[in-house]
């Protein structure tokens, strides 16, 4: 079974430009959550789509949004970005039917903010 | 607020062994992760602990106890591939997961 697979890798952007990162899940998996991840900060929560719906959300401006097609790949945008958006973005897939499930992660997308 | 403290750096010499503590304050508890993450690459799943006591998965094994908020990952006969950070992360009482910062764990020879 393939990976979670995410692209761009890489990106580079300047002040006040929005960017659009995709994820595809491991085939059958329903559940895509988002994170950022930070240089001494743990993953932090940016939501969780199942089913083309936003099930949960973290404590992120709303310049972050994403979306969930019917083949449950998902889409992240940032706009008006800004400095301190340059990070690590993950997202990662699960089941999405049970309380608790292993999330298996994307190689990321790596984000620079210029 | 919800809180979980892991060391920010560990290091640790081939052949030893090296535990990784991981203590929490969540608002309810389902279960803890273990996960691995290597230098540039995704976080991949180590272990799940829900119980109390000590599960063991080849050269490592995560233990866990409830009524003191915390777990720790085991590394035994360290390689030098071991090189990498370790995530815990809990699960609260409304199904989120909850991440620590990691430790980044260095392996000398």
């Amino acid at each position: 079974k393939a990976g979670v697979t995410q692209t761009p890798r890489y990106l580079i952007k300047t002040r006040g430009q929005q960017v659009t990162l995709s994820c595809s899940p491991i085939s059958g998996h329903r559940s895509v959550s988002w994170y950022q991840q930070t240089p001494g900060q743990g993953l932090q929560f940016l939501f969780e789509y199942f089913s083309e719906t936003q099930r949960n959300k973290g404590n992120f401006p709303g310049r972050f949004s994403g979306r969930q097609f019917s083949n449950s790949r998902s889409e992240m945008n940032v706009s008006t970005l800004e400095l301190g958006d340059s990070a690590l973005y993950l997202c990662a897939s699960s089941g999405g039917v049970g309380d608790v499930e292993t999330q298996y992660f994307g190689p990321g997308t790596r984000l620079l903010v210029l | 607020g919800q809180n979980i403290d892991q060391p920010t750096e560990m290091t640790a010499t081939e052949g030893a062994i090296v535990q990784i503590n991981c203590t929490y304050q969540t608002s309810g508890f389902n279960g803890l992760f273990w996960y691995q993450q290597h230098a540039g690459e995704a976080p991949t799943f180590l272990s799940y602990n829900v119980l109390d006591g000590l599960e063991e998965k080849g050269r490592f094994s995560s233990f866990l106890s409830r009524s003191k908020g915390y777990s720790y990952l085991l590394l035994k006969e360290l390689q030098m591939k071991d090189s990498a950070s370790y995530l815990c992360a809990v699960i609260d009482s409304n199904y989120q997961l909850i991440w620590g910062a990691g430790t980044k764990l260095i392996i000398k020879p």
